[in-house]
């Protein structure tokens, strides 16, 4: 049982290309989270998905787009990278299990947009 | 929206002391549950602890503990018999009806030897 896991483990751009940050998870979770992490701040949610085929704006989703086309894996993508995109960016998955939402994060992906 | 404020970036403890955490959050909801999650060097996220709202009783995981206070929305973690591998960024985190994580800003905690 692999949990959540992301690929790559870390990636450099130079603006203007792009590229798709794969999320995977093995534990038949409902809900997939992608967020970023700046330093000196907390994780900020990107996109999220709640089921397969389905997907919505978190607080911080420009620039990014996202696709949940089978119910274990959430796609990240960057249609044209920038220098802001350079961050540390985590998937996370959870169960829809009434108001308690606990998630599980994969390991991260570092990402230097030169 | 929820805010989660962390008002210490850093903190600093001697191995085998207590260290207390602090966090603050504004919502206007009444139902949510809050945690806290640890981030070590390896930058791998991990649940320590978590408080349901509309439980008054303080979750306690082993050597963590919280102290919430609903009313002044304050959530703070305490960990005691502190050890060397509790070193890592602490960040808190909020849920509500959205089913969203908000977190705070984090506290590098260091344990000192």
């Amino acid at each position: 049982n692999a949990g959540v896991t992301q690929t790559p483990k870390f990636r450099v751009l130079k603006t203007g290309q792009s590229m798709t940050l794969l999320c995977a998870q093995d534990m038949n979770h409902e809900y997939m989270y992608w967020y970023r992490q700046d330093p000196g701040m907390g994780l900020r949610l990107i996109h999220y998905s709640v089921g397969e085929g389905t997907t919505a704006k978190g607080e911080v989703p420009d620039g990014y787009n996202v696709s949940r086309l089978k119910k274990q894996n959430f796609l990240l993508g960057l249609e044209s990278a920038a220098p802001s995109q350079t961050s540390v960016y985590f998937c996370a998955s959870s169960y829809q299990r009434g108001g308690y939402n606990e998630q599980f994060f994969g390991p991260g992906t570092r990402l230097t947009v030169l | 929206a929820q805010t989660v404020t962390q008002s210490q970036p850093e903190m600093s403890v001697q191995e085998a002391e207590t260290v207390t955490l602090s966090c603050t959050y504004d919502t206007s909801e009444n139902n949510y549950y809050l945690f806290w999650y640890k981030q070590p060097p390896s930058r791998q996220m991990i649940l320590v602890i978590r408080q349901e709202a509309y439980k008054q009783q303080n979750a306690t995981e082993n050597r963590f503990s919280v102290n919430f206070q609903k009313a002044a929305k304050s959530f703070s973690l305490k960990i005691s018999d502190s050890q060397l591998g509790d070193t890592a960024m602490y960040f808190c985190a909020y849920t509500g009806s959205a089913r969203q994580l908000t977190f705070g800003s984090g506290t590098q905690l260091t344990v000192l030897p």
